[in-house]
This record gives structure tokens, sequence and C-alpha cells, in this order.
């Protein structure tokens, strides 16, 4: 019964290389996130979508592209991806405002 | 710009009370989240204040004073289970939650 699901949850890969990473969420929510967290912790909204319209589009770099085929799914592809790219990145969820939101439990991404 | 702050790490012994502060600058202010994080694990929730006060949950209590820009997370009866990273989160237009850089909790035996 999971209600938050990334996958994978671990991605290892040469810099230069593109990839995906997938989110889906069960709780019927109108509202997807995907948030980077570096070393130190610390976690930075990247997008959000509330049913699948891009309504938060942080600076990220364009090699970043999220796509939300409905609105239980948002997915996140990476192209060209840098040494500095390596991080876990959250995908959550949220019911309404986004005080409440249902994290997913991470894809620790290594770009060697 | 928008900041918090919030002390990076505390420690207290099982059974005691701790309090983390968190202090914010922000425009666009809706609430305060307060999240838990244990290591290799994800964020979850553990309360939110949109108004002045305190807000109770179990063992854990929330507090925001809007006009101090301030806000804590009370830690009552502490269990070792309780060592995780604690984030307070600035909730803006739209959903986005501004995170503070976390501080990390230690609680002994």
């Amino acid at each position: 019964d999971t209600a938050v699901s990334q996958t994978p949850k671990y991605l290892v890969t040469q810099m230069g290389n593109d990839k995906s990473i997938k989110c889906e969420q069960n709780l019927g929510h109108d509202t997807m996130y995907w948030y980077k967290q570096d070393s130190k912790k610390f976690l930075k909204i990247m997008f959000s979508y509330n049913n699948k319209e891009l309504i938060i589009n942080e600076t990220v770099p364009n090699r970043f592209s999220p796509k939300s085929p409905d609105k239980a799914h948002l997915n996140l592809h990476i192209n060209s991806l840098e040494l500095g790219d390596s991080a876990v990145y959250f995908c959550a969820s949220s019911p309404g405002g986004g005080e409440t939101q249902y994290f997913g439990p991470g894809t620790r991404l290594l770009v060697l | 710009g928008q900041s918090l702050e919030q002390p990076s790490e505390v420690t207290a012994v099982e059974g005691a009370i701790v309090q983390i502060n968190c202090t914010y600058q922000t425009s666009g202010f809706y609430g305060l989240s307060w999240y838990q994080q244990h290591d290799g694990g994800a964020p979850t929730f553990l309360s939110y204040n949109a108004l002045d006060g305190l807000e109770e949950t179990g063992r854990f209590s929330s507090f925001l004073s809007r006009s101090d820009s301030y806000g804590y997370l009370l830690l009552q009866e502490l269990q070792m289970k309780d060592s995780a990273s604690y984030f307070c989160a600035v909730v803006n237009q739209g959903g986005k939650l501004i995170f503070g850089q976390g501080t990390e909790l230690s609680v002994k035996p």
C-alpha cells in the first residue's frame, strides 16, 4: 500500500548520460513535487505540478525536464548528467495547499 | 530573499524535553510546517501552523508567532527513536515549501 513510490531507488551512471526517475502516488492528490536533497541534507524544491499543469519551476538547469502524464504520475528526465547532479531526489504529493506533503522514498543518484 | 534559521544540532537525553527553534524571513507567508527525517529515509510531515499559537499532536507540539517570524517544535518524553533531522519549512503561495537547513537531534540514553 505504498502511498508515494519512486523508481529506481538507486541510480549510478556516467557523466553525460541521460536518465529518468519515475514517481507515482495513489493518494488521489492533485499536486506533485520534485525536490533535490544535497549531501548537506539541504532540501530544495525543483518543480511542482497541479493536475498535470506546471505551477512551480525553480531556477533549475533546463537539462531537467519534468513530465506529468496524469495527476498520479510525475517523472523527471535529466539530460547530460553532471557530477553536481549527484544527490537524493524526492518526489512528494499534496492534497491541497501544500502544507502537508507526502514524500516518496527517494532516488539516490550518483554521477561518476 | 527568503531564509530560515534553525540550530544545526541538538543533543538531549531520553525522557527529556527539547525545543527546536526556527526563525524565518520570507514573503507570501502562509504557514510553517515541520518535518522529520531519519537517516536514509524520507521526510515525514509532523505538524503545520497557519495561525499564532500552539498545536499539539501527542508528544510533539508546534508553536508559531507570525509577528515575530518565529516558531518552534517541542518534543516531550524523548525516545531514542526520535533521533533524526527536523526541518522547519515555510509554506508559500502555490504550496511551495522553503526548507530550513535542518536540526540534527541526538537522543542519548
